[in-house]
């Protein structure tokens, strides 16, 4: 079974800092997706980064990138120069294509971000 | 933007009663999944469609049913509601990237 932890319930992240978040996964599978999905207090889920994992460049988005790392099951989410309006919960998530999964995600728990100005 | 709209956007419901949740989107994707949101779980797999014709069960199906009425339409229904099933309920659709895009949520109480 593929499981998915974030092992930070919260993180708090001065303005124009930058703060990291942790995810580890664990698959038996060699070709998945990963994501970080971003929900403000709208509730809304929102997709902010998505990595392959055949890809061994890591993605970015803007102030948001990705470390990376398939052999010790790592996928970590950087936030850089950090605004107000990345206070939300991040979510961690994982995705396959077989005939048992068919692209679900296998979500994390969230790890809440508190921007302090 | 895979523009995925759900009503109600709130809902608040009596235990037993029928209810049932919409989902449209306006891009043509095949695939639409259903999730629940519980405090603390993240989110789970309801049902998911690959068509009109094909739905399969996830991972919390039970108390629940699914009808693919259209390709740009996935309804949730409970069919006995119940307190356990309060919760915020999403609808997702993936793309050919198998990238998944969320709808804006319904949040339902059931009382």
């Amino acid at each position: 079974a593929q499981t998915v932890t974030q092992s930070q319930p919260e993180m708090s992240v001065q303005e124009a800092e930058t703060v990291t978040l942790s995810c580890t996964y664990d698959t038996s599978e060699s070709d998945y997706y990963l994501f970080w999905y971003k929900q403000p207090p709208s509730r809304q889920m929102i997709l902010v980064i998505r990595q392959e994992a055949y890809k061994q460049q890591n993605a970015t988005e803007n102030r948001f990138s990705v470390n990376f790392q398939k052999a010790a099951k790592s996928f970590s989410l950087k936030i850089s120069d950090s605004q107000l309006g990345d206070a939300a919960m991040y979510f961690c998530a994982l995705s396959y294509m077989t005939t048992d999964s068919w692209g679900k995600l296998q979500f994390g728990a969230g790890t809440q971000v508190v921007v302090t100005p | 933007d895979a523009d995925v709209t759900q009503t109600p956007r709130n809902r608040i419901t009596k235990t037993g009663k029928r209810i049932m949740l919409e989902c449209s989107q306006t891009k043509g994707h095949d695939r639409m999944y259903w999730y629940r949101q519980d405090p603390g779980l993240g989110l789970r797999l309801i049902y998911y469609s690959f068509d009109v014709k094909d739905i399969n069960k996830g991972e919390i199906s039970d108390g629940y049913s699914v009808s693919r009425q259209a390709q740009a339409k996935f309804s949730l229904s409970l069919e006995s509601a119940i307190p356990n099933q309060t919760a915020l309920y999403f609808c997702a659709i993936a793309t050919d990237t198998d990238t998944q895009y969320f709808g804006p949520g319904t949040r339902l109480t059931v009382l």
